[in-house]
């Protein structure tokens, strides 16, 4: 069975950094892009960026890049998401997902993790 | 751009659903999905390639279209179909989504 398990919900000051991680397990980890997505309360969905695990190739939605870090372990099958300097707009639901075709970027989104909610608030 | 319409469709259980996905440029092969989300829950694929159906989803959803034009239609509401539906484009790598439609009990 495929998995992407998320790490739980943060509550974080301006300021503060934070690292989200996003476990997959029941399937090739390395051979899946995995995608960063931000949800914002009562709002749509904003893909953030994607990685290719087996060999960490990241691309960042312009809005996004230099504001976020995206990451991956293959060797622990686990990708990450990461803040340097939080802001309160940073405030959001995220979610990974696997892009559902191997080795390609233009494809759907087929699983998703349960969605790490940030609160940031001084 | 995906601009999805309604915006709010107020259905009983047992009608029709019929939403529309329409793009602001051509998506090529058909590279559309879409994804229902309920409250406190990740999204979930229903569609992609316009009409092939996700694993383990009921026949009564199916989508159609191509082109600009995109259409999931759910063909009797069932209490639990009762949500936000999202329509999605790869065909850039940017995948981009519409504003969502929420389908409500009426």
């Amino acid at each position: 069975e495929v998995r992407l398990v998320q790490s739980g919900a943060g509550v974080k000051k301006p300021g503060e950094s934070l690292k989200i991680s996003c476990k997959g397990s029941g399937y090739n980890f390395a051979e899946y892009f995995i995608a960063w997505l931000r949800q914002k309360p009562g709002k749509g969905l904003e893909l953030m960026g994607i990685i290719y695990p087996g060999d960490s190739e990241t691309r960042y939605r312009p809005a996004f890049q230099g504001q976020v870090t995206i990451s991956a372990d293959k060797s622990i099958t686990t990708a990450y998401l990461q803040w340097r300097g939080l802001k309160a707009s940073d405030s959001a639901m995220y979610y990974c997902a696997r892009l559902r075709e191997e080795r390609r970027l233009q494809s759907s989104l087929d699983y998703w993790g349960q969605g790490t909610l940030l609160t940031v608030s001084s | 751009v995906l601009t999805q319409s309604p915006g709010t469709l107020s259905l009983s259980p047992g009608q029709r659903a019929t939403l529309s996905c329409r793009a602001s440029q051509t998506v090529s092969n058909n590279y559309l999905a879409w994804y229902q989300q309920k409250p406190g829950q990740a999204p979930r694929l229903l569609i992609y390639a316009s009409s092939s159906r996700a694993t383990g989803i009921p026949d009564r959803f199916s989508g159609s279209g191509s082109g600009t034009d995109f259409t999931l239609t759910i063909s009797r509401l069932e209490p639990e179909d009762f949500a936000v539906y999202y329509c999605q484009q790869y065909d850039s790598f940017w995948l981009t989504f519409g504003g969502g439609t929420k389908v409500e009990i009426k």
